[in-house]
């Protein structure tokens, strides 16, 4: 079965330092997505990304933080200067036509 | 502000029988309700979708919507410990909008 996978599963940086986090969608999705999970919180919507462009970004989503689909695979956050309170658990998720938006295990980022 | 509202639990039912999961949302313009089983430590899993007022089946999940209540419910049937788990309703507007989540609700399965 398809699924979402993202890399690293663990990432440590220091406060200031400039973190990617990588995902591969379900490979017929054309829908992209990246939420995070603050320890013992909701999830909470970051960037929605479609056709190349982005077509949603919360509050959160501010100038340090970037998407990109280097190529045909690949969807990728760029954390610019990381901040203590960016520690948390990254999902990406991807849906094709119909909406039903899938996740992947997750990466777990830690600013210390 | 657009919420998602769950009891957070714990909710604590005995193997075997019925558990209940509530979800009431905000937003009116809401059309598409999902629930999530998130394990802890682990991502959400989508294990039902309904678009449409009513009772939607898949194997022991019932998710059952009323619109104009504003309310979302899933049941398991015949619950099994591996049940146990944390439950994320989440909505959105239109098929490939945002999903706005609520915090969940902690279900445990007493053997």
């Amino acid at each position: 079965e398809p699924e979402v996978t993202q890399t690293p599963s663990h990432q440590v940086t220091q406060m200031g330092q400039e973190v990617i986090l990588r995902c591969v969608p379900i490979s017929n999705h054309l829908y992209f997505y990246w939420y995070r999970q603050i320890l013992g919180q909701k999830v909470e919507f970051l960037v929605s990304f479609y056709n190349n462009e982005i077509s949603e970004k919360s509050e959160i989503f501010d100038d340090q933080f970037s998407v990109e689909r280097p190529d045909g695979s690949n969807f990728t956050l760029k954390i610019r200067s990381t901040k203590l309170e960016d520690s948390a658990m990254y999902f990406c998720a991807s849906s094709e036509q119909l909406g039903e938006q899938y996740f992947g295990p997750g990466t777990r980022l830690t600013v210390t | 502000q657009k919420e998602v509202e769950q009891n957070s639990g714990p909710l604590s039912v005995p193997e075997g029988a019925i558990a209940s999961l509530n979800c009431t949302y905000s937003d009116r313009g809401s059309q598409s309700f999902f629930w999530y089983r998130q394990y802890s430590g682990k991502s959400p899993e989508l294990i039902m979708f309904i678009y449409s007022n009513g009772d939607k089946e898949d194997g022991r999940f019932t998710a059952q919507l009323n619109k104009a209540s504003q309310y979302v419910s899933l049941l398991i049937r015949d619950s099994q410990p591996s049940d146990s788990a944390t439950y994320l309703c989440a909505v959105n507007r239109f098929g490939n909008e945002k999903l706005t989540f609520g915090t969940g609700t902690r279900l445990t399965i007493i053997p």
